[in-house]
């Protein structure tokens, strides 16, 4: 089982729908996590935090379901420009805290 | 503030050859991290510096890869000699929180190296 997951996708949907993202984790001890955006051939941009039970800003949230390892995050009245790859990422509990990514899940918005 | 730099943006070098990559961290920032992702495949981690020290380097892939952090500014990254499955985008990225801090990574816009 692979430490972080999510579907790849693409996840095709008109302007103005809501859609959600799922993220699972294998460690039960993470204690936080990120959504990344990353565009086309661009680095990756922290999108949102995830410390407690969730976050929330604008029209995104993100939400934290530890009982089941999972994160996830929801898009509001999706707009074109929030096109993009989602990367879900849960930083290692010890030593250096490096990332460990899922493969991320690709959103494309339609008009 | 200048972001995370990253030089150069592509590469493209014959199997066998010798590359080395560059990454400038955001000022200030103690903690830099090389990832990279080939194709088709998630992000990885690659290894950590703590200023000039090497904290980390377990996901190196093998020791045709090195990389320096003199002086705990800037670090490069040496691929020598390069084969083919090394083709991908290097990714660097530093923090400035210690790691248990929970600190936010900040990413360079990468390198995309091609082995032919």
């Amino acid at each position: 089982r692979k430490e972080v997951e999510q579907d790849p996708g693409p996840f095709n949907v008109p302007e103005g729908a809501t859609v959600a993202f799922n993220c699972t984790y294998s460690n039960s001890a993470s204690q936080s996590f990120f959504w990344y955006r990353q565009d086309c051939r661009k680095e990756p941009k922290l999108l949102m935090s995830v410390y407690s039970s969730g976050n929330e800003d604008g029209r995104f949230t993100a939400q934290l379901n530890r009982a089941s390892q999972y994160i996830s995050l929801l898009i509001r009245d999706s707009k074109l420009s929030d096109s993009a790859t989602y990367l879900c990422v849960v930083p290692t509990v010890s030593g250096t805290y490096k990332y460990i990514f899922g493969t991320g899940t690709r959103l494309k918005v339609l008009a | 503030e200048a972001g995370v730099t990253q030089f150069p943006s592509h590469s493209v070098i014959e199997k066998g050859q010798t590359v080395t990559l560059r990454c400038d961290p955001i000022s200030g920032h103690d903690n830099l991290y090389w990832y990279r992702r080939v194709m088709g495949k998630e992000i990885k981690f690659l290894l950590h510096f703590v200023k000039e020290s090497k904290q980390d380097e377990s996901g190196m892939p093998n020791n045709r890869f090195l990389a320096e952090r003199t002086g705990g500014t800037y670090s490069t990254l040496k691929v020598q000699p390069a084969e083919l499955e090394d083709s991908g985008v290097y990714f660097c990225a530093s923090s400035q929180d210690p790691p248990l801090a929970g600190g936010e990574q900040y990413f360079g816009p990468g390198t995309r190296l091609t082995v032919t």
